[in-house]
């Protein structure tokens, strides 16, 4: 399974662009790559998935570059609601593979 | 609510006891899976299970744990003599395994587990 990097935690402010890169150096051809986001006590949210090139959905936004070595996910104008943990995963599109989880990126959205 | 449900939210119980917690999938989800989380890390895999057929178990699932899925609806884990370390949050998840989507797995709320 693809090893994934994300920044430990960001600050941001009310109203601004976020932006959280994701390094995953190996990963392999059948390899998508998904975003979780998860509140404090509760279980994790799907956000995004993409194969490449960008993605965009009502919640955020997704850009892989063409060697897909790195993504970012993206969430315009932040709210004080979107303070969670952001999970980069790699791994296969198949239902039945668990989900490989790393440390994730704390984000503080203050006021 | 037609979410992923977990039973208990809360567990507090002393070392050496058994403990079973409860996971009522999303009802027409045939994978269900079980992780486990400690305080300031992602979730871990332990195990998950098409229908009623348990298909994967990682090797953080001791021979202590052991997961049922009887009828592929509700699936119940079991700790048994729990130890000081099996204190985490124990997530339930689902999905559908539809050809060509995202396979999102859907979250539910976790039983946080205490051992004293």
């Amino acid at each position: 399974l693809a090893k994934t990097t994300q920044p430990i935690s960001m600050d941001s402010y009310e109203g601004q662009e976020v932006n959280i890169t994701c390094s995953h150096n190996n990963i392999a051809t059948n390899d998508y790559i998904t975003w979780y986001q998860q509140f404090p006590s509760q279980g994790p949210r799907f956000i995004i998935q993409g194969y490449k090139t960008k993605v965009t959905n009502e919640v955020a936004s997704l850009f892989i570059p063409a060697d897909r070595k790195s993504s970012t996910l993206s969430l315009p104008r932040v709210s004080l609601s979107d303070t969670a943990v952001y999970y980069c995963l790699v791994g296969y599109n198949n239902a039945g593979n668990m989900l490989t989880f790393g440390g994730g990126t704390r984000l503080m959205v203050k006021p | 609510d037609t979410g992923v449900s977990q039973d208990p939210r809360h567990k507090i119980t002393k070392r050496g006891q058994n403990v079973t917690f409860r996971c009522d999938p999303i009802s027409e989800h045939n994978r269900l899976y079980w992780y486990r989380q400690t305080l300031g890390q992602g979730p871990e895999f332990l195990t998950y299970f098409q229908n009623e057929a348990q298909l994967e178990k990682s090797r953080l699932l001791s021979d202590r744990f052991s997961a049922e899925r009887p009828k592929g609806s509700f699936s119940t884990l079991e700790i048994q003599r729990t130890e000081q370390g099996d204190s985490a949050m124990y997530l339930c998840a689902s999905s559908l395994e539809i050809t060509g989507s995202n396979n999102e797995q859907f979250f539910g709320p976790g039983t946080r587990l205490t051992v004293l």
